[in-house]
């Protein structure tokens, strides 16, 4: 089971709206057809943000969205504010017939 | 709200199993449509999925830790518990257990305990 691709880092100014992209294969992102991504801030437990590639739970900020093409997902994040600075994890499922969780190895977005 | 309540030692000794157990609040481990997911998350590191058990007493590990885990469910006290065996330094991390969406189409943990911070060290 591969883990997912992410960019280690992403920067932006308050205002200004950034994405996060998350690249798979056609075994797990491809092949299921839906992601989630999970924002953690330093010292507490990842916050489930989008699932089901462009779903928010409730109480998640319409700011969030999420979007996919082929193999690779994205986070989008607009009006970007300084509580958006935390590391964002993208999840699948690892392939078609499993239901094993695997992970990207995260993406750092700092706030200008 | 649900809320989930990790309870268990900080500090393990090499070879010996890691404990911990996740006790679920505001609402019912019986449930039909969660499952109940560990993970763990080392220093500095990515998340990492160590397995789920459903309602039932069935479960799915992770390949790589399979031989090693054992995931249960008590739903006289709505909990359910990790059992690590043989642990090494390589063991040490942050665990988190979680409330996993039955019905979603990625993994779509909603609620998450605390973190537990485990050391193995002599």
């Amino acid at each position: 089971q591969s883990a997912l691709t992410q960019p280690a880092a992403v920067s932006g100014s308050p205002g200004q709206s950034i994405t996060i992209s998350c690249t798979g294969t056609s075994s797990d992102v491809d092949a299921h057809k839906y992601v989630s991504w999970y924002q953690q801030h330093p010292g507490t437990a990842p916050k489930l943000v989008i699932f089901d590639v462009n779903n928010r739970p409730s109480g998640v900020s319409n700011r969030f969205s999420g979007s996919k093409s082929g193999n690779t997902a994205s986070l989008t994040i607009s009006g970007l504010l300084a509580e958006d600075e935390a590391e964002y994890f993208c999840s699948s499922y690892a392939n078609s017939t499993s239901l094993d969780v695997i992970f990207g190895g995260g993406t750092k977005l700092t706030v200008l | 709200q649900v809320q989930l309540q990790q309870s268990g030692p900080g500090l393990v000794k090499p070879s010996q199993t890691l404990s911990l157990t996740c006790t679920v609040s505001g609402g019912s481990i019986t449930s039909s449509t969660y499952f109940w997911s560990w993970f763990r998350q080392p220093a500095g590191k990515g998340l990492e999925w160590i397995g789920r058990v459903f309602r039932s007493g069935d479960t799915s590990y992770n390949p790589s830790l399979k031989s090693r885990v054992a995931i249960s469910i008590d739903t006289s006290k709505n909990q359910f518990s990790l059992k690590l065996s043989s642990v090494t330094a390589a063991d040490t991390a942050v665990y988190y257990c979680a409330r996993e969406a039955a019905v979603a189409g990625a993994p779509t943990e909603d609620s998450w305990g605390q973190g537990t911070l485990v050391t193995v060290s002599s």
